[in-house]
Order: C-alpha cells, then structure tokens, then sequence
C-alpha cells in the first residue's frame, strides 16, 4: 500500500524562526514525485515545493527548502524566515508516475497545522 | 499553470437532496479529479474523470453518489446525491499539468448537510 504519514498534527513557532516539518511515505515504486501543499483559511490548495524522486539535490524554492532522503523515505519541509502569511495546513503527497495513459493521482498525508506566532 | 473555477463555493443543503458542483478550468486538461475533504481532515480521492469516458472511482466511492459529468476538456461537474449529514465536507476540483507533474485545485466547495 502506498501511504504518506505526517506524525506532527500541529506545530507553532516564532515569526522570523526556522520551523521542519515532517513527512514519510511508503511506496516500492521508483518514479514519483514529492510535494507540499499549503491550505490556508481561504482553503485554496497552493503547491509549495516539489521533487523529483530521481533527483538527489534537494529542492528549495525561497524560504522553502526540503530535506530528501530516499532511502529513508522521507521528505521533510524546512521554513526559514517564517512569517504570520505561513500559517496554514500543510499537506505532503506523492504522485506515482503511470506512463501509458494511467491516472497520475496523488496521495496525501493528514496534514500539519502550523501557526506563526508574532 | 491551471486557473479552476468552482461553484458554488459553499452551500447549506436538506438531507436527501443533491448538489451539483462545477469546475471550469482556463485550459484544456486531459484528467480532473475530484476529493473530499472530511472536517479536520486529509484529502481522499474520490474519482478521475477524462474527457469521453466514464469516470473512473475510487474504493468506497461509487457512481450513484457520486455521479460525475466530462462534457469537454475544460469542464466537469461532480454530484452529492441523497445527501446525509456524512457527506458535510470540502469538495475539490483538481487538474493535472502534465509537463511538470503538478496538480492545481479549485478553492473548493464547502458543504454542509442539515
């Protein structure tokens, strides 16, 4: 079975601190890909950041960095910086890659709620 | 990139009624996909819908409650029918870019069963 596990159902931390937040998954494929999402209040689902699960070097987009280890299966979000506009529920999926015309559907963890505390 | 219209994006509705919920998107998608958001909650597939072709559930879901419409590639609408108040959720509209594997989300729609 393919699952994604979230062991941090809520976090807080400092506005300006460096928060990790973590992530596993189990699959036995090879080709997927990682994600986090961001659901703020407005429920808008926005993609944070994504890695590609062939790719050794660590994704980062601005404050949003990630920590991937493969064969550990984990996936962990760092957010340096943080600001009150962070806080939101978190949610890491992976996608599997199904060439030939199969669904690419992706498979979410429960989600960490963080607050940013000013 | 996707831009997703939903509709309605909240409702109040009466046990045993149904509610149809659109999604539109600005471009033309190959695959939507619908979830559910159960309160406090992660997010469960609840079908694929392609263009042309029955849409295709997930375990636990099926075509009677859920029935879904892919009239063309940049719309679809999902059905709650014989609503109970098990079904108060956040439904998803989800579209897939297939260059950079990525799904994009409509903002959802809030529904409450009385």
């Amino acid at each position: 079975a393919q699952t994604v596990t979230q062991s941090q159902p809520e976090m807080s931390v400092q506005e300006a601190e460096t928060v990790t937040l973590s992530c596993t998954y189990d699959t036995s494929e090879n080709n997927y890909y990682l994600f986090w999402y961001k659901q703020p209040p407005s429920r808008q689902m926005i993609l944070v950041i994504r890695q590609e699960a062939y790719k050794q070097q660590n994704a980062t987009e601005n404050r949003f960095s990630v920590n991937f280890q493969k064969a550990a299966k984990s996936f962990s979000l760092k957010i340096s910086d943080s600001q009150l506009g962070d806080t939101a529920m978190y949610f890491c999926a992976f996608m599997i890659l199904n060439y030939g015309g199969a669904t690419n559907k992706l498979i979410f963890g429960t989600g960490t709620l963080l607050a940013v505390q000013p | 990139s996707a831009v997703i219209s939903q509709k309605p994006s909240r409702d109040i509705c009466q046990r045993g009624t149904s509610l149809t919920i659109q999604c539109q998107v600005d471009s033309q998608v190959t695959m939507m996909f619908w979830y559910r958001q159960q309160p406090g909650q992660s997010l469960t597939l609840i079908a694929t819908a392609n263009q042309g072709s029955e849409a295709t559930y997930e375990s636990g879901f099926v075509i009677d409650k859920f029935p879904i419409s892919r009239p063309n590639l940049t719309f679809s609408t999902l059905t709650v029918s014989n609503m109970s108040p098990e079904d108060s959720s956040i439904y998803l509209c989800s579209v897939e870019v297939e260059v950079h594997p990525e799904a994009f989300f409509g903002q959802g729609t809030r529904l409450t069963v009385v």
